[in-house]
């Protein structure tokens, strides 16, 4: 079946540091892939998304870009802050007969100190 | 503002309870999800429904109902049947157009058994 993996963590991180949060995934089809973000007692957020190979997809400064040959989708980020503190989930989605389901990797924690 | 709402924000449940968790969307979506997230885990689907007066079991059904009487309204019963009511559960949905890749999210409702 269709399934994510992403890093365990927590990753802690100074203020301005580098990141990167690696995704795997394994798909039946060819699906779209995201990245959301939960931060405390919320729901969740989409960051960002890709539907096709090749595609970078960008917000608030962060990067993903999918990458069919290796059937990956790392998010990165060149600076963090404080404020990027979060739970950060990778998920991919099929177009089936059964609809838009999401397929979610176990979630990595960000923990960005000063 | 167009969105996702769920009520309440915390709930409490005796054992052997029925309880029913709200979420209510005007995003005019067709299609609503139910997730459930536990520590350290990704999110689990529980139902889905595509249409109104029609649902699905996603991965993790069992010890949980649904209606789908409006097509704003997905209502989700833990009942006295599931083992492990205790999580925090997403209400989710999804539209077509220029959201056609994209599930929004509620804020959630932390379930806690007493």
């Amino acid at each position: 079946g269709d399934s994510v993996t992403q890093m365990e963590g927590p990753v802690t991180l100074s203020e301005e540091a580098f990141l990167t949060i690696n995704c795997t995934y394994t798909a039946t089809g060819y699906p779209s892939l995201f990245w959301y973000v939960q931060y405390p007692g919320e729901g969740l957020q989409l960051l960002l998304k890709a539907t096709k190979a090749d595609d970078k997809g960008s917000n608030k400064g962060f990067e993903a870009t999918y990458r069919k040959e290796t059937t990956s989708f790392h998010l990165e980020k060149g600076s963090v802050q404080v404020s990027d503190s979060a739970v950060y989930f990778c998920a991919l989605s099929l177009l089936t007969g059964g609809g838009n389901k999401l397929t979610f990797g176990t979630g990595t924690q960000l923990k960005v100190e000063l | 503002d167009g969105g996702i709402t769920q009520s309440p924000k915390y709930l409490f449940r005796k054992e052997g309870q029925n309880v029913t968790l709200s979420c209510e969307q005007n995003l005019n979506h067709d299609a609503m999800y139910w997730y459930r997230q536990d520590p350290g885990q990704g999110l689990r689907l529980i139902y889905y429904s595509q249409i109104v007066n029609d649902f699905q079991k996603g991965d993790i059904a069992e010890g949980y109902s649904v209606s789908r009487e409006k097509k704003e309204s997905f209502p989700l019963t833990v009942t006295s049947a599931q083992k492990n009511p205790t999580a925090f559960y997403l209400c989710a949905s999804f539209g077509a157009g220029l959201d056609r890749f994209e599930q929004f999210f509620g804020p959630g409702t932390r379930l806690t058994v007493l």
